[in-house]
């Protein structure tokens, strides 16, 4: 079965500092990886997804990933975080039809 | 442009009495449509999902079930809700994979239930 780990259930950052939210794999075959923003009380909202390519994805507001297959990560960043940016992020994993997701790790950045 | 809806917002419900709680979307055809629950705010597990009218694939048994009776409208049901029940139900729909690429799945903002 294929699997998503984020090994933080809080990161802490003040304004203007880099932002880092972890994320490891565990797939048989290529991975097809995603990041995903939750605010309080509401769905979703996708940010990335890595299928193939350059290591390095551009997704939305300001938040990139990199893709790393020795380590078999897939971290989110962001170089300068925001006080809105505090939410609650899932790292996900294609599983046959659907998608498996990851924990959650909260993010709060203060100001 | 695609948009998903979901109602209602809120329910609570009292131990034993049924469910329904529907989900649409609109913009786009024949999507692949996802139930998911998530538990204190936490963790998403899949329910169910459906590539196509009629068809539904069920992740976890247990005592809801879910339909698909057009192609944009998925719906998810119980004849007794449970206490265990209670959480964040939240739908997703995702376009047909293209070139065997899985396309990201766009979610509702959920349905908050309650179970007395």
């Amino acid at each position: 079965a294929q699997s998503v780990a984020q090994p933080e259930d809080q990161v802490n950052v003040a304004e203007g500092n880099p932002l880092t939210v972890k994320c490891t794999y565990s797939v048989s075959g290529n991975p097809y990886l995603f990041w995903y923003v939750q605010y309080p009380n509401r769905g979703l909202q996708f940010l990335l997804k890595y299928i193939t390519g350059d290591n390095l994805v551009k997704g939305s507001y300001g938040f990139e990933a990199e893709f790393n297959k020795s380590q078999t990560s897939f971290h989110l960043k962001k170089p300068s975080a925001l006080v809105s940016d505090s939410a609650l992020y899932f790292c996900a994993v294609r599983e046959d039809s659907a998608l498996s997701f990851g924990a959650g790790t909260t993010v709060t950045v203060r100001a | 442009s695609q948009t998903i809806h979901q109602w209602p917002a809120t329910l609570v419900q009292p131990v034993g009495s049924p469910l329904s709680l529907e989900c649409t979307v609109e913009g786009t055809s024949n999507p692949n449509l996802y139930w998911y629950r998530q538990a204190a705010g936490r963790g998403l597990q899949l329910l169910f999902y459906s590539v196509g009218i009629g068809q539904i694939s069920s992740e976890v048994p247990q005592n809801l079930s879910a339909s698909r009776p057009q192609d944009r409208q998925f719906i998810l049901s119980s004849k007794k809700l449970l206490l265990s029940d209670s959480g964040f139900y939240l739908c997703a729909w995702s376009a047909e994979p293209r070139q065997g690429r899985t396309q990201p799945q766009h979610f509702g903002d959920g349905t908050r239930l309650s179970i007395l």
